[in-house]
């Protein structure tokens, strides 16, 4: 199973300012996604990144908000801009390995927005 | 489009109690599912999952089976532990290689000693 390190782990940032989060793997992958879990809610997907190209956004998400970069295929940025409180939440990276479905994910980052 | 409906929470059991946690999906393929854990503190984990019809899906105790006819995939455990207490996500993939996972709403366990 893929090891997915993150970074920060949790960070306490001001309004306006921008945040990148950072995600590597421990192998190769194709795939890699962020997820954004909001206090008490469930997982939603902002973009799914793959190597090479851009990135594929979500209803709601879009890349001048959460520019996402994707170098090499073991690393991948997202980037929280111009936050404001509502962004206050914990940001997943995931990625999934082979053809069983199954995701694995970061510990994740929790952001809180003052 | 794919969804994930689990039942509400917070639910908090005794130890030794018997668990049952539902979900049911709406999906327009043929899904693969899963059971998602998050302990405190701690990013996801996989509990366990199904891939077709009638399979069940095990791990830890817990135990799951893909129901095509009711479009359900409960979590059952016999006996929780108050190592159990975490929260708990249903999810789905539809098939396809750009499928993306769809997660319910998840559940807070607690179990108490």
């Amino acid at each position: 199973s893929a090891v997915i390190s993150q970074k920060p782990s949790r960070d306490i940032c001001q309004r306006g300012t921008s945040l990148t989060i950072q995600c590597q793997v421990d192998s190769q992958v194709t795939m890699m996604f962020w997820y954004r879990q909001q206090p008490g809610q469930s997982l939603t997907l902002i973009a799914t990144a793959n190597q090479g190209s851009e990135a594929t956004y979500e209803s709601g998400f879009v890349i001048d908000k959460f520019p996402i970069s994707r170098p090499n295929l073991t690393f991948s940025t997202l980037t929280v801009s111009n936050m404001s409180p509502e962004d206050s939440s914990i940001y997943l990276c995931s990625t999934s390995e082979g053809n069983t479905g199954e995701l694995f994910f970061g510990e994740g980052s929790r952001l809180t927005v003052l | 489009g794919n969804s994930v409906t689990q039942m509400e929470g917070p639910v908090t059991l005794s130890e030794e109690a018997f668990l049952t946690i539902n979900c049911t999906y709406t999906a327009t393929g043929y899904p693969s599912l899963f059971w998602y854990v998050q302990y405190p503190g701690e990013g996801l984990q996989l509990l366990l999952k199904a891939t077709k019809a009638d399979d069940k899906g095990s791990n830890k105790g817990f135990e799951a089976t893909y129901r095509k006819e009711t479009t359900s995939f409960h979590l059952e455990k016999g006996s929780v532990q108050v190592s159990d207490s975490a929260v708990y996500f249903c999810a789905l993939r539809d098939t396809g290689a750009n499928s993306k996972l769809t997660f319910g709403k998840g559940i807070t366990l607690s179990v108490r000693p």
